[in-house]
């Protein structure tokens, strides 16, 4: 079964630093596509980040980049310049590629201090 | 453009009692998806769809049954309620592949007593 796992359950970084959240997935597919999504307190699950598994290109977005390991499966995500606003509880998601289903992780919780 | 609206946004319904989540996108999307967030969880897909007249079950279908008669909305009813049913649901919808990115509704909070 596809899983997808983040052992992080909080993280904490300081305002204007460097935070990175891990995320592991188990997949005997070669082509495939991973998120991150953030949800903030207003519930609203707004995307971050998307990685296409046959780019070996790591994904950026202005702040937000991707550490993407296919051997080892692990997606991970480097925030910088940590900003108050970017307190929130991130998934990572895995998209099989067939029919757009997302499988997600159980949530790392950031917290970002003045 | 609204994206994808959802209502209620809260509710509580006592057990045995059925309800319908509504969802409806102005995307023109394809796909659409229903998901469940339990506290402190991921979501979880209960339903999703390739289209008009097709739907399929995800990961946790039990309890729940959906339709799709037009482009635009995509129900998801509650047959007999439980209290394991108590979450967050979500409604999602993306276009055709390759690109997969879901767009997502503000979610109906319902709490099953």
């Amino acid at each position: 079964a596809q899983t997808v796992t983040q052992s992080q359950p909080e993280m904490s970084v300081q305002e204007a630093e460097t935070v990175t959240l891990s995320c592991t997935y188990d997949t005997s597919e070669s082509d495939y596509y991973l998120f991150w999504y953030k949800q903030p307190p207003s519930r609203q699950m707004i995307l971050v980040i998307r990685q296409e598994a046959y780019k070996q290109q790591n994904a950026t977005e202005n702040r937000f980049s991707v550490n993407f390991q296919k051997a080892a499966k692990s997606f991970s995500l480097k925030i910088s310049d940590s900003q108050l606003g970017d307190a929130a509880m991130y998934f990572c998601a895995y998209n099989p590629g067939n029919t757009g289903k997302l499988i997600f992780g159980q949530g790392t919780t950031l917290q970002v201090k003045p | 453009n609204a994206g994808v609206t959802q209502t209620p946004k809260f509710r509580i319904l006592k057990i045995g009692q059925s309800m319908t989540l509504q969802c409806t996108q102005d995307m023109n999307h394809n796909y659409m998806y229903w998901y469940r967030q339990d506290p402190g969880m991921g979501l979880k897909l209960i339903y999703y769809s390739v289209g008009a007249g097709i739907t399929d079950k995800g990961e946790v279908p039990n309890g729940y049954n959906v339709s799709r008669s037009t482009t635009e909305d995509f129900p998801l009813r509650l047959e007999l309620a439980a209290p394991s049913q108590t979450s967050v649901y979500f409604c999602a919808s993306s276009s055709d592949p390759p690109n997969y990115e879901q767009y997502f509704g503000p979610g109906t909070r319902l709490t099953v007593t």
